[in-house]
C-alpha cells in the first residue's frame, strides 16, 4: 500500500510569490491534515479536510488556504510569500470516521525555502 | 486550549540500555488520545505508541511503553534496549476526540541520540 505522497520534496521561492503544495493520501483514508513544522515555533497545525471540506483549522493568516478534490488528494497554497514561511510542510492522512481511525500517517514532507 | 510540554531538549542513552522521555500535557477534555511520533533525519514522522485516555491500562509495543497518568496530566515514553535506530527526534502529541475530526498538538519534541 502506497504511503502518503508529497510533492514536490523541496522548493525556493522569492518573497511575494505563491506556492501550490500537494498530498496524495493513503488510498481509503478520507482525512487530510497539513502542518507546519519550524525550528523556532515547532510542529503547527494550518488546517484539515475531509470530503472536500475543512472542517478544522489552526492559527495562521489567510494567505495559508487549501482543498481537497474529490479523489482526497490536498493542495495547499500560500499568497504572498514572507521569509518566516520558510519551513517544512508536513501532510498526514488518516481514516478518520472509522473504528481505530485516529492514527496519522505523515508523508516526508515539502521543504520551502523563502529567500 | 491544550498545550503539550516536553521539558527535554536532549537527551542521550548507551545502546542496550532504557531512557524514558517525559511529557506533560495540560487539557479540560475527558476523552482524548495521546501519541508519541518519532521524526529521524529523513524527517518522516512515524506513529511509536498510541494511547486512548479512556483506557487505564497502559500501551505497549515491542520495545516501547508508556507510563500513563491521566490525573497527573503525565504521558512518559519508555524505550528498551535502546538500538542506534531509535536515534531520533521524538514528539509526544495530543488529539481530542471530537468526532472525526483530527488535529493533533505536538510538544516541542526531544533529540535522543543513541550511542554505541
Amino acid at each position: 500500500k502506497a504511503g502518503v505522497t508529497q510533492t514536490p520534496r523541496y522548493l525556493i521561492k522569492t518573497r511575494g510569490q505563491q506556492v501550490t503544495l500537494s498530498c496524495s493520501p493513503i488510498s481509503g483514508h478520507r482525512s487530510v491534515s497539513w502542518y507546519q513544522q519550524t525550528p523556532g515555533q515547532g510542529l503547527q497545525f494550518l488546517f484539515e479536510y475531509f470530503s472536500e471540506t475543512q472542517r478544522n483549522k489552526g492559527n495562521f493568516p489567510g494567505r495559508f488556504s487549501g482543498r481537497q478534490f474529490s479523489n482526497s488528494r490536498s493542495e495547499m497554497n500560500v499568497s504572498t510569500l514572507e521569509l518566516g514561511d520558510s519551513a517544512l510542510y508536513l501532510c498526514a492522512s488518516s481514516l478518520a470516521g472509522a473504528p481505530g481511525g485516529t492514527e496519522a500517517f505523515f508523508g516526508q514532507g515539502t521543504r520551502l525555502t523563502v529567500v | 486550549a491544550q498545550t503539550v510540554t516536553q521539558s527535554q531538549p536532549e537527551m542521550s542513552v548507551q545502546e542496550a540500555e532504557t531512557v524514558t522521555l517525559s511529557c506533560t500535557y495540560d487539557t479540560s477534555e475527558n476523552n482524548y488520545y495521546l501519541f508519541w511520533y518519532k521524526q529521524p533525519p529523513s524527517r518522516q514522522m512515524i506513529l511509536v505508541i498510541r494511547q486512548e485516555a479512556y483506557k487505564q491500562q497502559n500501551a505497549t509495543e515491542n520495545r516501547f511503553s508508556v507510563n500513563f497518568q491521566k490525573a497527573a496530566k503525565s504521558f512518559s515514553l519508555k524505550i528498551s534496549d535502546s538500538q542506534l535506530g531509535d536515534t531520533a527526534m521524538y514528539f509526544c502529541a495530543f488529539m481530542k476526540h471530537i468526532g472525526s475530526a483530527r488535529q493533533l498538538t505536538f510538544g516541542s519534541g526531544t533529540q535522543l541520540t543513541v550511542l554505541p
